[in-house]
C-alpha cells in the first residue's frame, strides 16, 4: 500500500536550473497539493488540484508550475531555481469529502546553490 | 498574515508529564481543526481533528480542547512518552470549494526519560 510517493528524496540544483518533483498517489483521491516546509514557517501551500485538468494557486505559487493530467500524478516544476526555493517539499492528497485529511508523501529536500 | 498562530515553538517535557500546545485562529469561517504529527525525515500525518461545535475530543492519550468564543484550541498529550517526540502542527480548514488547510508554524516536542 504505497499511498503518496515522492521522488527524488534529495536534490541539489544550481541557480537557474529547472527540475520537476514527481508525486503519485494510489488512493484515488480527488485532491492533491504541494506544500513547502521552512523552519519557523510551518507548511505553506504552493499549488493544488481538485481533479484532473484543474489546478489553482496556493499561498506561495511564484516560481512554480503544476499540471494534472491524471488523477494519480501531480508533478511540481521549478522553472528557474533560486536560493529562496531551498526547502523541503511535500506532496499531499486528500479525499474530496474530507479535504482536511491530508496524506503526505515523505518529502523532497531541495538545496539551490 | 498568519491565520493560525501556534505556541510554543519548542517544548521539553519529562516522561509521564503533560504536553500542551496552543493555537489561535482569526477566521471564523474555519470549520475543521486538525492536528498533524511529524517525525524527523517523514511527512506529517493526521493525528486528531475537531469541529468547532465540540468542546473536547479525546483519542487515547491525545485530547483536543476547543474554545470557540476565544478562537483558541489546544492539544494535550497525557503521560507523554519519548516516542511522542516529534513536531506537531495545528491547522484549520473551511468547507466550500477546495478546503485549503492552513497550518500553524509547528511545535517541536522533546520528551526526555
Amino acid at each position: 500500500n504505497a499511498g503518496v510517493t515522492q521522488t527524488p528524496k534529495f536534490q541539489v540544483l544550481k541557480t537557474g536550473q529547472s527540475m520537476t518533483l514527481q508525486c503519485a498517489q494510489d488512493m484515488n483521491h480527488e485532491y492533491m497539493s504541494w506544500y513547502r516546509q521552512d523552519p519557523g514557517m510551518g507548511l505553506r501551500l504552493i499549488h493544488y488540484s481538485v481533479g484532473a485538468g484543474i489546478t489553482d494557486q496556493g499561498e506561495v505559487p511564484n516560481g512554480y508550475n503544476v499540471s494534472r493530467s491524471t488523477t494519480e500524478d501531480f508533478p511540481l516544476r521549478l522553472l528557474s531555481a533560486a536560493p529562496s526555493q531551498t526547502s523541503v517539499y511535500f506532496c499531499a492528497s486528500s479525499p474530496a469529502w474530507w479535504a482536511y485529511k491530508l496524506f503526505f508523501g515523505s518529502g523532497t529536500q531541495l538545496s539551490v546553490l | 498574515q498568519q491565520q493560525v498562530k501556534q505556541s510554543p515553538q519548542s517544548l521539553i517535557v519529562q516522561k509521564g508529564g503533560i504536553s500542551i500546545i496552543n493555537c489561535a485562529y482569526e477566521n471564523t469561517a474555519f470549520d475543521y481543526f486538525p492536528w498533524y504529527q511529524q517525525f524527523p525525515g517523514k511527512g506529517p500525518a493526521l493525528l486528531i481533528a475537531i469541529r468547532p461545535d465540540v468542546s473536547e475530543k479525546k483519542e487515547g492519550r491525545f485530547t483536543i480542547s476547543f474554545n470557540k468564543s476565544a478562537k483558541q484550541f489546544s492539544l494535550h498529550i497525557m503521560d507523554s512518552q519519548p516516542g511522542d517526540s516529534a513536531t506537531y502542527f495545528c491547522a484549520a480548514s473551511k468547507t466550500g470549494g477546495y478546503q485549503k488547510v492552513t497550518f500553524g508554524t509547528g511545535t517541536k516536542l522533546q520528551v526526555i526519560p
